[in-house]
């Protein structure tokens, strides 16, 4: 069974262009999140998905971001021209359905962009 | 003041030795994780807690739901147990509030 893949690993980005993240959760799994881990910051929330919907997006800058989870395929965080601020390491977790509070978490190995 | 507090940020040990890492919180929580995170790596789930004491191998952690406070144990440390270590807490059904991280280096 594996766990949640997350591509690609390392992203290479120029100021301006758009990035494109992707997250196929583990299997049975069909609640999607995404953090972000700025340099020498801890983690942050950005946004929870179910399939087709998008459950809390309190934690996601109100432009450029975005973030999907459609009835076929991964989860996709888009950021449209980016910016160097923008460089850190996005991580997405999932748990299954009708979770619980006390559902545990289980992570991607994040994708680390990086914007020249 | 961050909602989740951890201590000590960096800590430095020889191989063997009894590690401990703390993590306060100041909000209501419906429990708390302890994550582990390799150097470039992606991020390990170790521990979910919502009362008492969880054992694995050789690491432990505690939650005190009263004085809001969880820790962090290693026995026999060993250099491979050289990462980060994340406190997250759940507040509501969804959202996790991270802590700072520790950074800990076993030396052999």
């Amino acid at each position: 069974n594996a766990g949640v893949m997350q591509n690609p690993r390392h992203l290479v980005r120029r100021r301006g262009q758009e990035a494109r993240l992707r997250c196929s959760p583990m299997k049975g799994h069909s609640h999607v999140y995404w953090y972000r881990q700025l340099p020498e910051e801890g983690l942050k929330f950005m946004v929870y998905l179910q399939k087709e919907n998008i459950i809390d997006e309190s934690g996601m800058p109100k432009e450029r971001f975005s973030a999907e989870f459609p009835k076929e395929g991964p989860s996709i965080l888009r950021i449209q021209q980016v910016v160097r601020g923008d460089s850190a390491a996005y991580f997405c977790a999932s748990s299954p359905p009708r979770s619980s509070y006390n559902s545990p978490l289980h992570f991607g190995n994040g994708t680390r962009l990086t914007v020249t | 003041k961050n909602e989740v507090e951890q201590s000590p940020q960096n800590l430095t040990a020889q191989e063997g030795e009894f590690i401990t890492i703390n993590c306060s919180y100041s909000v209501g929580i419906s429990a708390l994780h302890w994550l582990q995170q390799h150097p470039g790596g992606g991020i390990v789930s170790l521990f979910m807690l919502s009362s008492g004491k969880k054992k694995h191998g050789r690491l432990i952690a505690t939650i005190n739901i009263q004085e809001k406070h969880s820790s962090l144990h290693i026995t026999a440390s060993h250099p491979r147990d050289s990462a980060v270590y994340i406190c997250a807490v759940r507040e509501g059904a969804q959202k996790l509030v991270f802590g700072q991280g520790t950074r800990l280096t076993i030396n052999p």
